[in-house]
């Protein structure tokens, strides 16, 4: 089927650096969705983007849809050991398709 | 009320065991979903459910049935299991079946088959 593709796939900082994790798609997308998952836990909704071009804030957490919406990125600003865990993209392509997901250890 | 609920949390099954496996929203979701979801591994789509019927099966072994007695209620019976199935099985739901709504997770049930 279709796929996203996310990168990196393991990012390791230190706290208070940033950390960005990047999705692209072959095919335009309706919309992409970004999930955290927590280590032991389930992927819990953190936003979904669905305009050409758009970007979204929550907090530290900044989230961009490309002009074409192929690609998508969602960056995290002077991370915190709160931030540790899985983070995937959904792209939704007739199905939901999840990128591979890029997992953050943020070292106190 | 925006939770999944799953039951059980966690499972050990032997491979000739019959279980099932329980899902619950209460949020008036018309779209159910059941996922797999192998270590450090994303999800992997394994049933939806719209309007309590099923609209796709991703080609998953017979030894899954899946059943949607109500709007509220998604099951995963299991039988003859193997050892490589054991995952994290997920439950989601969102309000209606296309893809573009938010989709909302239960807590997982974390399955061993011995």
């Amino acid at each position: 089927g279709q796929q996203v593709m996310q990168i990196p796939q393991y990012q390791h900082v230190q706290e208070g650096e940033d950390f960005t994790t990047y999705c692209n798609s072959s095919t335009t997308l309706s919309n992409i969705q970004w999930y955290k998952q927590r280590p032991g836990g389930h992927p819990v909704f953190l936003i979904q983007l669905v305009k050409s071009g758009e970007v979204k804030k929550q907090k530290r957490l900044t989230f961009q849809f490309g002009e074409a919406k192929k690609n998508s990125s969602l960056h995290i600003t002077a991370t915190q050991t709160t931030d540790v865990g899985t983070y995937f993209c959904a792209g939704s392509i007739g199905a939901l398709n999840f990128g591979k997901g890029t997992s953050l250890l943020v070292t106190p | 009320d925006t939770e999944v609920t799953q039951t059980p949390k966690h499972l050990v099954m032997g491979m000739t065991n019959k279980k099932s496996l329980k899902c619950e929203q209460h949020m008036g979701h018309r779209a159910m979903y059941w996922y797999k979801q192998k270590a450090k591994k994303p999800p992997e789509l394994m049933f939806v459910y719209s309007y309590e019927k099923l609209s796709i099966n991703e080609s998953v072994p017979s030894r899954f049935s899946p059943e949607c007695p109500n709007s509220s209620l998604l099951n995963l019976h299991l039988h003859a299991l193997q050892p490589e199935d054991s995952a994290l099985y997920l439950c989601a739901s969102s309000l209606d079946r296309g893809f573009t709504d938010t989709q909302y997770f239960g807590p997982g049930t974390r399955l061993t088959v011995l």
